[in-house]
């Protein structure tokens, strides 16, 4: 079956380190997207990409930094510069960018980050 | 700026009861909206996605309505069981700027058996 696949489940990260969250889809979907999910926020988006080699800056992109050389992957670095990483990170993708066209967007099961 | 609400933010039912959740939206051009349930600890599982053009949409239990001229959406569970406790977002995708979804900040359901 298709789908998204994100790894680590759950993933802890000592002061001054990055850390690298993985997201892999066989959906032939052209968009990616990574969203950070805080408790009694809704979802931020950090990075979002159109297009193989190609991505943009979201919401709260600052102390990330993202790829995306194959369509099917778009991995996420948290970086030392992040202050606050501990979160709940989704990715996500839709066939084409945005809402648009009709398409909605289908999401991963979630990697949980924690600074220790 | 289109900015979605949910309210309310929590809601507790007996098992059995019928209940509507709501979505509000600022903005009425929209290309869809889409609900999704999310598990503690989970991630999003899609619903039901409403086209612009449709008015509803309905899969089993639940049925998701779309009224864009008050800018409104509603998700009826019919006959509400333990197994329905999550947490509900509603998502809408813009038709103007960057065309990416804006979500709500949810409803947590709890089903009481």
């Amino acid at each position: 079956d298709g789908g998204i696949t994100q790894s680590p489940k759950y993933l802890f990260r000592k002061e001054g380190q990055n850390v690298t969250l993985s997201c892999e889809q066989n959906l032939n979907h052209d968009a990616m997207y990574w969203y950070r999910q805080d408790p009694g926020q809704g979802l931020r988006l950090i990075y979002y990409s159109q297009i193989v080699n190609d991505f943009q800056k979201g919401d709260i992109a600052e102390g990330y930094s993202v790829s995306r050389e194959k369509k099917e992957s778009f991995p996420l670095t948290v970086t030392s510069a992040q202050k606050n990483p501990t979160a709940f990170y989704l990715c996500a993708s839709s066939p084409q960018f945005g809402g648009s066209f009709g398409y909605g967007y289908t999401f991963g099961s979630g990697t949980r980050l924690t600074v220790v | 700026k289109q900015e979605v609400t949910q309210i309310p933010a929590a809601l507790s039912v007996p098992e059995g009861e019928n209940l509507v959740l709501n979505c509000s939206f600022t903005d009425s051009a929209i290309y869809n909206l889409q609900w999704f349930r999310q598990d503690p600890g989970k991630g999003l599982t899609s619903l039901l996605l409403i086209q612009s053009s449709q008015r509803e949409q309905t899969s089993g239990r639940l049925n998701a309505s779309l009224d864009k001229s008050s800018g409104r959406s509603t998700l009826y569970i019919a006959a509400s069981q333990p197994g329905d406790s999550a947490t509900y977002l509603c998502a809408a995708a813009p038709t103007s700027g960057t065309y990416k979804y804006i979500f709500g900040t949810g409803t947590r359901l709890k089903v009481l058996a």
